[in-house]
């Protein structure tokens, strides 16, 4: 059992430059979320989705997309990457959709440094 | 706004009993989670409580008041494998999880 995946495990991109950053999950999770870490701060929502199909804005959502076709995966795209987006990005999901207080369970996470 | 607040930086020995604290002022509460974080590595689940009072697991308790807006991580017996990052997270009215900071705490032997 994998639980949750990201690709890549490192990057260093080009400003301006478009860059999907991949999470699979396993569990058959509904929700999954996209956060990204940067110290001194706390963890940080970019996007979320409840249920496939859906998805929604977290605190931090410029600059960022997403999508949700299926229930495995959530895709976080960069359209131009700028420097303040340098970060580790981590990707987790939680078993209910909605109002939940399931527990969320995490990515290895995306360390991603945009020059 | 909202907040979490815990301390930056704790450090302790091999062995002894450590209390790292959180206090929250959110729009809304629907529980309170701690997670561990080694270096370089994701976060994993502690504990997560809804109602005032202790809940213990192993060495690790975690306290919650609400009418104060602060919860508190015990852990016992401490390990080196305990040496790691702390973070305290609130679920607040839109079931969305408001982070700290994190607490790095450091084991000496």
């Amino acid at each position: 059992i994998a639980g949750i995946t990201q690709a890549p495990t490192s990057q260093i991109l080009a400003a301006g430059r478009r860059m999907t950053l991949r999470c699979t999950q396993d569990m058959r999770h509904n929700a999954m979320y996209w956060y990204r870490q940067d110290l001194g701060l706390g963890l940080r929502l970019i996007h979320y989705s409840n249920t496939a199909g859906t998805t929604g804005k977290g605190e931090v959502p410029d600059g960022y997309s997403v999508s949700r076709a299926n229930t495995d995966d959530f895709p976080l795209t960069l359209a131009s990457a700028v420097p303040s987006q340098t970060s580790v990005y981590f990707c987790a999901s939680s078993e209910g959709s909605g109002a939940s207080t399931d527990t969320q369970y995490f990515g290895p996470g995306t360390r991603l440094t945009v020059l | 706004g909202q907040n979490i607040d815990q301390p930056t930086e704790m450090t302790a020995t091999e062995g002894a009993i450590v209390q790292i604290n959180c206090t929250y002022q959110t729009s809304g509460f629907n529980g309170l989670f701690w997670y561990q974080q080694h270096a370089g590595e994701a976060p994993t689940f502690l504990s997560y409580n809804v109602l005032d009072g202790l809940e213990e697991k192993g060495r690790f308790s975690s306290f919650l008041s609400r009418s104060k807006g602060y919860s508190y991580l015990l852990l016992k017996e401490l390990q080196m494998k305990d040496s790691a990052s702390y973070l305290c997270a609130v679920l607040d009215s839109n079931y969305q999880l408001i982070w700290g900071a994190g607490t790095k705490l450091i084991i000496k032997p």
